[in-house]
């Protein structure tokens, strides 16, 4: 079954570490994003990447890494730069200037 | 700032009567809008989309209308069923598929 997968559901890690979560996708989408949301806020955009070997900013970059190094994989690194990492983490991929995204089942980072 | 509100939290309807959940934006520039419906431990799932365009937008029970005098758009779920119990997102972008900007949810709870 096609689908978009994130690992693991719930992460937790001490403060000072770089963590990173997983998401791969077997839809052979281009476009992948990772979105974090916070107890009654909106889902807000990391980071985006439309191909391979390319990715963008999206609104609170900072204290976050990525990279896009297969069509299928875009991993997110949590850096110990990010002051306020416990949140939930959303990933999703989307085929080429499409807006159907298709979003993993998230990952639950604490940090303590 | 948050560009795309959804003032209202939560939401309880019976079944078989209306749902209207609403959406507010301040963004004159977004030209189109989605919903998503997020079950708990998944990821949110396309629900519905209206583009500038257009006021209405149909697909069965769900129908979304969007007044963009008043940056303001809804959706109806008409009968509501126990099985339409989950968090419903909004969701606008300004001519670019790949930047969405969302809202903080309501959860809706149909009562059997």
């Amino acid at each position: 079954d096609g689908g978009i997968t994130q690992s693991p559901k719930y992460l937790f890690r001490k403060e000072g570490q770089n963590v990173t979560l997983s998401c791969e996708q077997n839809l052979n989408h281009d476009a992948m994003y990772w979105y974090r949301q916070d107890p009654g806020q909106g889902l807000r955009l990391i980071y985006y990447s439309q191909i391979v070997n390319d990715f963008q900013k999206g609104d609170i970059a900072e204290g976050y890494s990525v990279s896009r190094e297969k069509k299928e994989s875009f991993p997110l690194t949590v850096t110990s730069a990010q002051k306020n990492p416990t949140a939930f983490y959303l990933c999703a991929s989307s085929p080429a200037g499409n807006y159907g995204y298709t979003f993993g089942s998230g990952t639950r980072l604490t940090v303590v | 700032d948050q560009q795309v509100k959804q003032n209202s939290p939560s939401l309880s309807v019976q079944e078989g009567r209306i749902s209207i959940l609403n959406c507010d934006y301040t963004n004159s520039m977004f030209d189109y809008f989605l919903w998503y419906k997020k079950y708990p431990a998944e990821g949110p799932t396309f629900l519905i989309s209206i583009s500038s365009i257009k006021d209405k937008n149909e697909d069965g029970r769900f129908t979304v209308f969007l007044n963009k005098s008043a940056k303001h758009l809804s959706l109806h779920i008409v009968p509501s069923q126990p099985g339409d119990s989950a968090v419903y997102f909004c969701a606008a972008s300004v001519g670019n598929f790949n930047k969405f900007y969302f809202g903080s949810g309501t959860k809706l709870n149909v009562k059997p």
